[in-house]
């Protein structure tokens, strides 16, 4: 099993361009999530999936869009970029809430906005 | 507001033990996560405690005290490849993770 995956790994866009980061996983897990990643800061959710076909705002959405049309992919989309939006991205999953429900995490991407 | 306080930084010795603490502030609890990462990858699951008291995972242990909000993580027997960042996570009444920005141990001969 791969686990988690995402793609591209890095990449650098100019301001106002757009992307989509591609977060797979293989595990057949509920939930997934979007994370981003800043020095002197705690991981801080994006967004977020509790099933296929359901999409969720986390702590900070702005600027950002995801679809989750198959369970096993969730997709993360920079529709204009912002120099604030330079970062490294995780996406992770779990099974469903309840009791334990350890998250597992992509090998992240690193985004650079000029 | 919700709030998870941790050390920046902390040093150790090869062969010591270490502890790190968190402290939190949050709106409902649902457990504790303490999670570890390497520079430049992923942060990787070490320790879920939901009842107070000490878990114990090889050279790691973890503890709780729900009442104080209030957890560490203990390492012991440090070897060089524990020099990473430990990052404490607490799920809150939405069963979302909110996030410590990370205690980096750095392991000195």
């Amino acid at each position: 099993n791969a686990g988690v995956t995402q793609t591209p790994k890095f990449r650098v866009l100019k301001t106002g361009q757009s992307m989509t980061l591609l977060c797979a996983q293989d595990m057949n897990h509920e939930y997934m999530y979007w994370y981003r990643q800043d020095p002197g800061m705690g991981l801080r959710l994006i967004h977020y999936s509790v099933g296929e076909g359901t999409t969720a705002k986390g702590e900070v959405p702005d600027g950002y869009n995801v679809s989750r049309l198959k369970k096993q992919n969730f997709l993360l989309g920079l529709e204009s970029a912002a120099p604030s939006q330079t970062s490294v991205y995780f996406c992770a999953s779990s099974p469903p809430e309840g009791g334990y429900n350890e998250q597992f995490f992509g090998p992240g991407t690193r985004l650079t906005v000029l | 507001g919700q709030n998870i306080d941790q050390p920046t930084e902390m040093t150790a010795t090869e062969g010591a033990i270490v502890q790190i603490n968190c402290t939190y502030q949050t709106s409902g609890f649902n457990g504790l996560f303490w999670y570890q990462q390497h520079a430049g990858e992923a942060p990787t699951f070490l320790s879920y405690n939901v009842l107070d008291g000490l878990e114990e995972k090889g050279r790691f242990s973890s503890f709780l005290s729900r009442s104080k909000g209030y957890s560490y993580l203990l390492l012991k027997e440090l070897q060089m490849k524990d020099s990473a960042s430990y990052l404490c996570a607490v799920m809150d009444s939405n069963y979302q993770l909110i996030w410590g920005a990370g205690t980096k141990l750095i392991i000195k001969p």
